[in-house]
Protein backbone atom coordinates (compact mmCIF):
# COMPACT_ATOMS: atom_id res chain seq x y z
CA UNK A 1 0.00 0.00 0.00
CA UNK A 2 0.72 3.50 -0.35
CA UNK A 3 3.45 5.01 2.71
CA UNK A 4 4.01 8.54 3.32
CA UNK A 5 6.46 9.60 5.85
CA UNK A 6 6.72 12.60 8.18
CA UNK A 7 10.22 13.81 9.77
CA UNK A 8 10.27 14.77 12.32
CA UNK A 9 7.97 12.99 14.69
CA UNK A 10 8.58 15.29 17.40
CA UNK A 11 9.79 18.43 17.98
CA UNK A 12 10.26 20.52 20.83
CA UNK A 13 11.60 24.11 20.63
CA UNK A 14 11.83 28.04 21.66
CA UNK A 15 9.06 30.55 20.98
CA UNK A 16 10.67 32.60 17.83
CA UNK A 17 12.20 29.72 16.07
CA UNK A 18 11.13 28.10 12.96
CA UNK A 19 10.52 24.16 12.26
CA UNK A 20 10.01 22.60 9.36
CA UNK A 21 8.28 19.54 8.80
CA UNK A 22 8.87 16.97 5.73
CA UNK A 23 6.33 14.58 4.37
CA UNK A 24 7.19 12.22 2.02
CA UNK A 25 5.33 10.32 0.05
CA UNK A 26 7.89 6.76 -0.27
CA UNK A 27 6.52 4.40 -3.09
CA UNK A 28 4.32 6.72 -5.60
CA UNK A 29 3.61 10.16 -7.17
CA UNK A 30 1.84 12.60 -4.98
CA UNK A 31 0.42 15.72 -7.20
CA UNK A 32 -1.51 16.83 -4.14
CA UNK A 33 -0.51 16.66 -0.37
CA UNK A 34 -2.34 18.14 2.49
CA UNK A 35 -1.51 19.81 5.50
CA UNK A 36 -3.82 19.41 8.76
CA UNK A 37 -3.55 20.17 12.49
CA UNK A 38 -5.04 18.96 15.10
CA UNK A 39 -5.50 20.30 18.79
CA UNK A 40 -6.06 18.27 21.74
CA UNK A 41 -9.26 16.31 21.52
CA UNK A 42 -10.33 18.00 18.08
CA UNK A 43 -10.74 16.79 15.02
CA UNK A 44 -7.99 17.08 12.15
CA UNK A 45 -8.50 20.92 10.29
CA UNK A 46 -7.33 21.21 6.91
CA UNK A 47 -4.67 24.15 6.80
CA UNK A 48 -3.62 24.30 3.16
CA UNK A 49 -3.27 22.05 -0.18
CA UNK A 50 -0.05 21.48 -1.70
CA UNK A 51 0.27 21.07 -5.39
CA UNK A 52 3.97 20.44 -7.09
CA UNK A 53 5.21 22.59 -8.86
CA UNK A 54 2.88 25.65 -7.98
CA UNK A 55 1.65 27.93 -4.43
CA UNK A 56 -0.35 26.35 -1.79
CA UNK A 57 -3.93 26.85 -1.30
CA UNK A 58 -4.82 27.97 2.52
CA UNK A 59 -7.52 27.18 3.59
CA UNK A 60 -9.47 30.19 5.72
CA UNK A 61 -7.88 31.60 8.65
CA UNK A 62 -4.72 30.15 8.38
CA UNK A 63 -1.86 32.32 7.96
CA UNK A 64 0.34 31.73 4.84
CA UNK A 65 3.45 34.19 5.64
CA UNK A 66 3.10 32.09 9.19
CA UNK A 67 3.29 28.47 7.49
CA UNK A 68 5.36 28.22 4.35
CA UNK A 69 4.56 25.08 2.07
CA UNK A 70 7.13 24.36 -0.33
CA UNK A 71 5.82 21.12 -2.95
CA UNK A 72 9.55 21.15 -5.22
CA UNK A 73 8.75 17.22 -6.35
CA UNK A 74 5.83 14.84 -6.68
CA UNK A 75 7.36 13.01 -3.49
CA UNK A 76 8.13 15.95 -1.07
CA UNK A 77 6.47 18.35 0.36
CA UNK A 78 7.13 20.63 3.49
CA UNK A 79 5.97 23.04 6.45
CA UNK A 80 7.82 25.37 7.90
CA UNK A 81 6.34 27.09 10.79
CA UNK A 82 7.85 30.51 10.94
CA UNK A 83 8.31 32.49 14.27
CA UNK A 84 6.43 29.64 16.38
CA UNK A 85 4.82 30.26 19.58
CA UNK A 86 3.31 28.15 22.23
CA UNK A 87 0.08 28.41 20.76
CA UNK A 88 1.22 26.49 17.46
CA UNK A 89 1.82 23.51 19.48
CA UNK A 90 -0.23 20.95 17.80
CA UNK A 91 -0.09 17.36 15.97
CA UNK A 92 1.00 18.53 12.36
CA UNK A 93 -0.26 15.56 10.06
CA UNK A 94 0.30 15.89 6.28
CA UNK A 95 -1.32 13.29 3.76
CA UNK A 96 -0.64 12.55 0.04
CA UNK A 97 -3.00 12.00 -2.97
CA UNK A 98 -1.42 9.58 -5.70
CA UNK A 99 -1.61 10.39 -9.35
CA UNK A 100 -4.00 7.43 -9.97
CA UNK A 101 -7.16 5.69 -8.01
CA UNK A 102 -9.69 7.87 -6.25
CA UNK A 103 -9.70 11.61 -6.66
CA UNK A 104 -10.84 10.93 -2.56
CA UNK A 105 -8.27 8.89 -1.79
CA UNK A 106 -5.65 10.42 0.56
CA UNK A 107 -2.54 8.90 2.68
CA UNK A 108 -1.29 9.69 5.80
CA UNK A 109 1.71 10.11 7.35
CA UNK A 110 2.25 9.45 10.70
CA UNK A 111 1.93 13.21 12.14
CA UNK A 112 4.80 15.25 13.57
CA UNK A 113 3.80 16.55 17.48
CA UNK A 114 5.00 20.13 18.06
CA UNK A 115 5.60 21.81 21.78
CA UNK A 116 6.95 25.15 21.42
CA UNK A 117 8.49 26.26 24.99
CA UNK B 1 -24.06 24.24 11.38
CA UNK B 2 -20.90 22.26 10.98
CA UNK B 3 -20.08 20.48 7.79
CA UNK B 4 -19.96 16.89 9.83
CA UNK B 5 -20.91 16.52 12.94
CA UNK B 6 -20.55 13.28 15.30
CA UNK B 7 -21.58 12.79 19.32
CA UNK B 8 -17.74 12.84 20.95
CA UNK B 9 -19.10 10.29 23.41
CA UNK B 10 -17.40 8.69 24.58
CA UNK B 11 -19.28 5.03 24.18
CA UNK B 12 -18.94 2.76 26.73
CA UNK B 13 -19.20 -0.75 25.16
CA UNK B 14 -18.89 -4.18 26.85
CA UNK B 15 -16.44 -6.45 25.05
CA UNK B 16 -18.49 -8.71 22.36
CA UNK B 17 -21.30 -6.09 22.50
CA UNK B 18 -23.09 -4.15 19.99
CA UNK B 19 -22.42 -0.45 18.86
CA UNK B 20 -23.69 2.42 16.70
CA UNK B 21 -23.11 5.63 16.33
CA UNK B 22 -24.05 8.23 14.02
CA UNK B 23 -22.82 11.24 11.63
CA UNK B 24 -24.43 14.34 10.70
CA UNK B 25 -23.99 16.59 7.58
CA UNK B 26 -25.33 19.57 5.76
CA UNK B 27 -24.13 19.24 2.23
CA UNK B 28 -26.75 17.50 0.40
CA UNK B 29 -25.00 17.14 -2.41
CA UNK B 30 -22.55 14.85 -0.88
CA UNK B 31 -22.55 11.59 -2.75
CA UNK B 32 -19.77 9.36 -0.60
CA UNK B 33 -18.60 9.39 2.86
CA UNK B 34 -15.44 7.68 5.25
CA UNK B 35 -15.19 6.36 8.59
CA UNK B 36 -11.68 6.55 9.87
CA UNK B 37 -10.22 5.11 12.73
CA UNK B 38 -7.06 7.32 14.69
CA UNK B 39 -5.91 5.83 17.83
CA UNK B 40 -4.33 7.96 20.29
CA UNK B 41 -1.35 10.12 18.91
CA UNK B 42 -1.23 8.07 15.87
CA UNK B 43 -2.15 9.38 12.28
CA UNK B 44 -6.05 8.29 10.94
CA UNK B 45 -6.40 5.31 8.85
CA UNK B 46 -9.34 4.20 6.13
CA UNK B 47 -11.50 2.37 7.87
CA UNK B 48 -14.68 1.60 5.37
CA UNK B 49 -15.88 3.99 2.44
CA UNK B 50 -19.91 4.61 2.47
CA UNK B 51 -21.92 5.09 -0.70
CA UNK B 52 -25.63 4.76 -1.26
CA UNK B 53 -25.94 1.03 -0.70
CA UNK B 54 -23.49 1.21 2.21
CA UNK B 55 -21.01 -1.23 3.26
CA UNK B 56 -20.36 -4.08 4.82
CA UNK B 57 -16.86 -5.29 5.89
CA UNK B 58 -16.76 -8.06 8.70
CA UNK B 59 -17.65 -6.37 12.06
CA UNK B 60 -18.14 -2.72 10.50
CA UNK B 61 -21.58 -1.97 8.91
CA UNK B 62 -21.69 1.57 7.55
CA UNK B 63 -25.20 3.09 6.56
CA UNK B 64 -26.04 5.99 4.11
CA UNK B 65 -29.12 8.15 4.94
CA UNK B 66 -29.38 10.45 2.47
CA UNK B 67 -33.32 11.85 3.45
CA UNK B 68 -32.08 12.63 6.94
CA UNK B 69 -28.01 13.67 6.10
CA UNK B 70 -26.65 11.26 8.15
CA UNK B 71 -24.69 8.33 7.84
CA UNK B 72 -24.11 5.74 10.13
CA UNK B 73 -21.25 3.09 12.02
CA UNK B 74 -21.82 -0.09 14.04
CA UNK B 75 -19.63 -2.68 15.16
CA UNK B 76 -20.41 -6.13 16.14
CA UNK B 77 -18.65 -8.25 18.66
CA UNK B 78 -16.78 -5.50 20.20
CA UNK B 79 -13.19 -6.12 20.58
CA UNK B 80 -10.49 -4.51 23.11
CA UNK B 81 -8.30 -3.66 20.01
CA UNK B 82 -11.60 -1.72 18.68
CA UNK B 83 -11.13 1.49 21.58
CA UNK B 84 -10.40 4.16 19.40
CA UNK B 85 -12.10 7.59 17.75
CA UNK B 86 -14.13 7.07 15.09
CA UNK B 87 -13.46 10.05 12.23
CA UNK B 88 -16.51 11.00 10.26
CA UNK B 89 -15.05 12.11 6.75
CA UNK B 90 -16.83 14.18 3.91
CA UNK B 91 -15.32 14.88 0.46
CA UNK B 92 -15.82 18.45 -0.30
CA UNK B 93 -14.94 20.03 -3.99
CA UNK B 94 -11.80 22.45 -3.84
CA UNK B 95 -10.05 24.20 -6.49
CA UNK B 96 -7.40 21.37 -6.60
CA UNK B 97 -9.44 18.68 -6.65
CA UNK B 98 -11.72 16.95 -3.81
CA UNK B 99 -10.81 17.90 -0.16
CA UNK B 100 -11.50 15.96 3.48
CA UNK B 101 -14.29 17.17 5.80
CA UNK B 102 -13.47 15.72 9.14
CA UNK B 103 -15.82 15.54 12.27
CA UNK B 104 -14.93 15.96 16.05
CA UNK B 105 -14.73 12.04 16.71
CA UNK B 106 -16.54 9.84 17.93
CA UNK B 107 -14.61 8.22 21.41
CA UNK B 108 -15.45 4.45 21.64
CA UNK B 109 -14.11 2.40 24.42
CA UNK B 110 -14.40 -1.35 24.56
CA UNK B 111 -14.37 -2.97 28.20
CA UNK B 112 -13.76 -6.01 28.93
Amino acid sequence: GAVVSQHPSRVICKSGTSVKIECRSLDFQATTMFWYRQFPKQSLMLMATSNEGSKATYEQGVEKDKFLINHASLTLSTLTVTSAHPEDSSFYICSARGTSGGSNEQFFGPGTRLTVL
Amino acid sequence: RKEVEQDPGPFNVPEGATVAFNCTYSNSASQSFFWYRQDCRKEPKLLMSVYSSGNEDGRFTAQLNRASQYISLLIRDSKLSDSATYLCVAPRRGAAGNKLTFGGGTRVLVKP
